[in-house]
């Protein structure tokens, strides 16, 4: 079975600084999906990035980017440019295909604040 | 931007009670799924739904879960008979191949007392 680890309970970094988040997962897969999603005060569950495993090049969407190291199953989130919208649960996530059949499996998230 | 809804947005019910939980996934998604995040937890995967049946469930969703798809628009989750430690924030979500990824929905907070 997968399994997705968060080691950073919480974080804090000030605005307009540059913040990266860890993630690690276990899996047999070869090709696998990866992905953040941010959660914040409302509690909706917004998705950020994804990385698929065949591709060496990491995602960027916007000022997030993604660190994906596949050999040490590693997939760290970046936030540049941090803003106080920014301040949210993120969990990483990981799903065995594309398929639809297989769910998504989650992190323990990280508490990510962004302080004025 | 289409969007994935669910009502209501929290429900309190007496233990023991049924509870349905309510679904409005993106018109165009085939596959469907419930998880579960108890308050300051991990969020957990319940089933997922494809083709009117159950395609895979997890642990957590015994006997007293079930899903349907009555009308071909709504996704429901029922549970029979609620107990404490169902409460917690239920999020729908939904999916076509070839998506980024999942949509999910607002979520039901669902307390049970």
């Amino acid at each position: 079975a997968q399994t997705v680890t968060q080691s950073q309970p919480e974080m804090s970094v000030q605005e307009a600084e540059t913040v990266t988040l860890s993630c690690t997962y276990d899996t047999s897969e070869n090709n696998y999906y990866l992905f953040w999603y941010k959660q914040p005060p409302s509690r909706q569950m917004i998705l950020v990035i994804r990385q698929e495993a065949y591709k060496q090049q990491n995602a960027t969407e916007n000022r997030f980017s993604v660190n994906f190291q596949k050999a040490a199953k590693s997939f760290s989130l970046k936030i540049s440019d941090s803003q106080l919208g920014d301040t949210a649960m993120y969990f990483c996530a990981f799903m065995k295909s594309n398929s639809g059949n297989t769910p998504l499996v989650f992190g323990k998230g990280t508490r990510l604040s962004v302080i004025a | 931007e289409p969007e994935v809804t669910q009502t209501p947005s929290h429900q309190v019910t007496q233990m023991g009670q049924e509870v349905i939980l309510r679904c409005v996934p993106i018109s165009n998604h085939l596959y469907f799924y419930w998880y579960r995040q108890i308050l300051g937890q991990k969020v957990e995967f319940l089933v997922s739904f494809y083709n009117n049946e159950i395609s895979e469930k997890s642990e957590i969703f015994d006997d007293q879960f079930s899903v349907e798809r009555p009308d071909g628009s709504n996704f429901t989750l029922k549970i029979r008979s609620t107990k404490l430690e169902d409460s917690a924030m239920y999020f729908c979500a939904s999916y076509r191949v070839g998506d980024y990824g999942y949509t999910f929905g607002s979520g039901t907070r669902l307390t049970v007392v």
